[in-house]
């Protein structure tokens, strides 16, 4: 019930391509739908985060898709950068549960120069 | 820029000796939270407070972890004795209040804890 789970575990793109990393979750009673980005010997980092009221969340190159009914929701990255390579986290919590957040496993994106 | 601080930023330590981490959340953060980062995987909470008090420590191994935010600011995690099983990144993490529906959560750098 509380699982996030997240695919696909590494993912190499060519820059200026789209990267697509997709997630899936259990629990209907979660609220709150961040993404994070993690660099190496950095902790995460808020990128862009979405509530389940709308179907989309638009932040410059970076866009959040959400499906209610299927219980996905999926990041995209728009002309990606050399430097967006890091580590992506999806994750999931609920203010009934005090906002403590459930973590995909990761994806290790590559932007190929 | 108002960051979470976290120290030391790496610590070895032989097998059942005792280790501490210390955390300073963003100022005027009433919620403050330590998650265990396994390598690899995503991170996973261990215990979460508000203010002073454990709202949330159902994940903490608490036959050798303990932690205290004894004046509702900065906090200290302990693991007495270390296992090797322990070896990983230790996050803290602040928000404004999990009460009031803000749940933006500020990470700090981590602290690496290898264990030998």
């Amino acid at each position: 019930q509380q699982q996030v789970k997240q695919s696909p575990q590494s993912l190499i793109v060519q820059k200026g391509g789209i990267s697509i990393i997709n997630c899936a979750y259990e629990n209907t009673a979660f609220d709150y739908f961040p993404w994070y980005q993690q660099f190496p010997g950095k902790g995460p980092a808020l990128l862009i985060a979405i509530r389940p009221d709308v179907s989309e969340k638009k932040e410059g190159r970076f866009t959040i898709s959400f499906n209610k009914s299927a219980k996905q929701f999926s990041l995209h990255i728009m002309d990606s950068q050399p430097g967006d390579s890091a580590t992506y986290f999806c994750a999931a919590s609920k203010e009934e549960y005090g906002n403590k957040l459930v973590f995909g496993a990761g994806t290790i994106l590559r932007v190929k120069s | 820029e108002a960051e979470v601080a976290q120290s030391p930023r790496y610590k070895i330590t032989e097998k059942s000796q005792a280790v501490a981490f210390w955390c300073d959340p963003i100022s005027g953060h009433a919620t403050l939270y330590w998650y265990r980062q396994i390598l690899g995987q995503g991170p996973e909470l261990l215990v979460q407070f508000q203010d002073e008090s454990v709202v949330d420590d159902s994940q903490l191994p608490k036959d050798r972890f303990s932690a205290e935010r004894l004046k509702g600011v900065d906090s200290t995690l302990k693991i007495q004795p270390a296992e090797l099983g322990d070896s990983a990144m230790y996050l803290c993490a602040s928000s404004l209040s999990s009460l009031s529906g803000n749940t933006e959560a500020f990470f700090g750098q981590g602290t690496r804890l290898t264990v030998v």
